[in-house]
């Protein structure tokens, strides 16, 4: 149980364009579920928290306009990068709040994005 | 606000030994929870162990298992019978457990880089 996907796992686009990665909870319902970054041989950067039918909230530094972020259902949410430029290019990760266990992040496999 | 520490980046063991590696935190809370995670070089975060503070019993999964240390917040985790799968980066994670919107968000170590020598 609480397994955690993400789609696509790996993205290449040209700078100027959108991509969005979608998170999703396979066996169970997650209320909140988390969007991370992860630069190589880094520890993971919370990006912002979604929760299920209201607004994002982002970390500071986080550009709410540029890393766009939906969470229209209990078992999905999308992270979608517009205008993406090469700084852009990193590993995302997202997470889910297992409901019964609300203490617990599962996370998914991780997307990997790079912008040429 | 909370930090987690892990003084070691990288960390070897011969395979079938055991190893601790560690890590401490700082916070004024008295109720939390303490993670380890493994990222293998899939890059996929595994949920290793789990800790609640206000339990004293240190919690056990199979080979690993915690040294809690409320008092010293010290939080480290030993693997015993290292096995080649256990090669990763492992990631102390500290999470508040009063319930309030904002309080779910995890306070990430920066990883030690365990390799299993064979």
């Amino acid at each position: 149980g609480a397994v955690v996907s993400q789609h696509p796992s790996w993205v290449i686009c040209k700078s100027g364009t959108s991509v969005k990665i979608e998170c999703r909870s396979l066996d169970f319902q997650a209320t909140t579920m988390f969007w991370y970054r992860q630069f190589p041989k880094q520890s993971l950067m919370l990006m912002a928290t979604s929760n299920e039918g209201s607004k994002a909230t982002y970390e500071q530094g986080v550009e709410k306009d540029k890393f766009l972020i939906n969470h229209a259902s209990l078992t999905l949410s999308t992270l979608t990068v517009t205008s993406a430029h090469p700084e852009d290019s990193s590993f995302y990760i997202c997470s889910a709040l297992l409901e019964a266990l609300t203490d617990t992040q599962y996370f998914g496999p991780g997307t990997r994005l790079t912008v040429l | 606000a909370q930090t987690v520490t892990q003084s070691q980046p990288e960390m070897s063991v011969q395979e079938a030994e055991t190893v601790t590696l560690s890590c401490t935190y700082d916070t004024s809370e008295s109720d939390y929870y303490l993670f380890w995670y493994k990222q293998p070089p899939s890059r996929q975060m595994i949920l290793v162990i789990r800790q609640e503070a206000y339990k004293q019993q240190n919690a056990t999964e199979n080979r690993f298992s915690v040294n809690f240390q409320k008092a010293a917040k010290s939080f480290s985790l030993k693997i015993s019978d290292s096995q080649l799968g256990d090669a990763a980066m492992y990631f102390c994670a500290y999470r508040s457990a009063i319930s309030n919107f904002g309080n779910e968000k995890l306070t990430f170590g920066t990883g030690t880089r365990l390799t299993i020598i064979p």
